[in-house]
């Protein structure tokens, strides 16, 4: 199975700030690199899919880039909605596995 | 409007069995590969298994292979996980999601709860 870390597992920042969360697979996924934000008790929401095409209807401040084994997921402008636990996930294989995820919290 | 409705959750004993059931509604059921993913209590994201929109290719998890059975009924636009064998480890939040092309997942459903104790 590919393996996905995530870093950091946890972050405090402000409203405004421009947020980078990581992901590293354990083998080669060219881009097939998915971003998922949940919040509590909800499901997840895609964000971002093929490392760095933007889901419908998703603001423009969230971006992904990367491809190979190493990817980010970035928040322009951190918003008050935004505060949750992001993910992401690889479809190289067809095994899905996610990250164990990175919680965004209020500085 | 895409919509999964899963249903089915519980509390069973360690051993016992329960089916899940997931209701989909506002798009071609049978076009879409479909998976069930699992959120145990406070962790992350698990994918446990899929199934092609013909049921011809099947996938699991290999913490539940040979234990769960993933299934579904394209006249009834219904996915279906059998559960057997429950363990502890299973007590999860049990998702009902759509898989897309390059393998993104882009609807869910508001899960099911299943919870395993004796």
């Amino acid at each position: 199975d590919i393996q996905m870390t995530q870093s950091p597992s946890s972050l405090s920042a402000s409203v405004g700030d421009r947020v980078t969360i990581t992901c590293r697979a354990s083998q080669t996924i060219s881009t097939y690199l998915n971003w998922y934000q949940q919040k509590p008790g909800k499901a997840p929401k895609l964000l971002i899919y093929a490392a760095s095409s933007l889901q419908s209807g998703v603001p423009p401040r969230f971006s992904g880039s990367g491809s190979g084994t190493d990817f980010t997921l970035t928040i322009s402008s951190l918003q008050p909605e935004d505060f949750a636990t992001y993910y992401c996930q690889q479809s190289y294989r067809t095994l899905l596995t996610f990250g164990g995820g990175t919680k965004v919290e209020i500085k | 409007e895409v919509q999964l409705v899963e249903s089915g959750g519980g509390l069973v004993k360690p051993g016992e069995s329960l089916r899940l059931s997931c209701a989909a509604s506002g798009f071609t059921f049978g076009n879409y590969r479909m998976n069930w993913v699992r959120q145990a209590p406070a962790k992350g994201l698990e994918w446990v298994s899929s199934i092609s929109g013909t049921s011809t290719y099947i996938y699991y998890a290999d913490s539940v292979k040979g234990r769960f059975t993933i299934s579904r009924d394209n006249a009834k636009k219904s996915l279906y996980l059998h559960m057997n064998s429950l363990r502890a480890e299973d007590t999860a939040v049990y998702y009902c999601a759509r898989h897309q092309d390059e393998g993104r997942i882009d609807y869910w459903g508001q899960g099911t709860l299943v919870t395993v104790s004796s």
